[in-house]
């Protein structure tokens, strides 16, 4: 069992590129989400999604899409990428919405030079 | 101020050490999540609760409701105990999403 799989796991980008961030789960979670972690900061929710086709936004949207086409994949889009989106970012699959354990990938560590 | 705040910061412990990491919050919740990030970067579940006291190995989690306040403590610790803690809220009416605080640092020295 894969778990949840993130990648890359390290990439550099030059301000105004855009990228995807892969993220993909195999245990047919309802419930995906994006976070970003900065130097102390906690976790902080970007985009999130309660099942194929509906996502939301979280606390810290901006300069981020997300889409659910299928069950298992959940990408993060980098539109235009700026030096305040370096930041190390995980994704998290739980089995539903509410009151279940969440299961994180082992992040990216995205560097915007 | 936050709505998840942990207690302390950092915090250094010799091997073998009674270990409490605490947190407040301040909104309603429907459950607390205890988190372990380990020095590699990833993160794994370790408890999640919303009454009493869970155990699972030398860890174990407690939650006081009325307080606002859980802790986690290490019994026996242990320099594979090192890492980055952290708690996180599920607060109700919030769609399901998580209120995380700052994490506490542990470092257990052998």
């Amino acid at each position: 069992n894969a778990g949840v799989t993130q990648t890359p796991k390290f990439q550099v980008l030059k301000t105004g590129q855009s990228m995807t961030l892969q993220c993909a789960q195999d245990m047919n979670h309802e419930y995906m989400s994006w976070y970003r972690q900065d130097p102390g900061m906690g976790l902080r929710l970007i985009h999130y999604s309660v099942g194929a086709g509906i996502t939301d936004q979280g606390e810290v949207p901006n300069g981020y899409n997300v889409s659910r086409s299928t069950t298992e994949d959940f990408p993060l889009r980098l539109l235009s990428a700026a030096p305040s989106q370096t930041s190390v970012y995980f994704c998290a699959s739980s089995r539903r919405q509410y009151n279940q354990p969440q299961h994180f990938g082992d992040g990216t560590r995205l560097s915007i030079l | 101020k936050n709505e998840v705040e942990q207690s302390p910061q950092n915090l250094t412990a010799q091997e073998g050490e009674f270990i409490t990491i605490n947190c407040s919050y301040s909104v309603g919740i429907s459950a607390l999540h205890w988190l372990q990030q380990h020095p590699g970067g990833g993160i794994v579940s370790l408890f999640m609760l919303s009454s009493g006291k869970k155990k699972h190995g030398r860890l174990i989690a407690t939650i006081n409701i009325q307080e606002k306040h859980s802790s986690l403590h290490i019994t026996a610790s242990h320099p594979r105990d090192s890492a980055v803690y952290i708690c996180a809220a599920l607060s109700r009416g919030s769609q399901g999403n998580l209120i995380f605080g700052k994490g506490t640092k542990l470092s257990v020295k052998p």
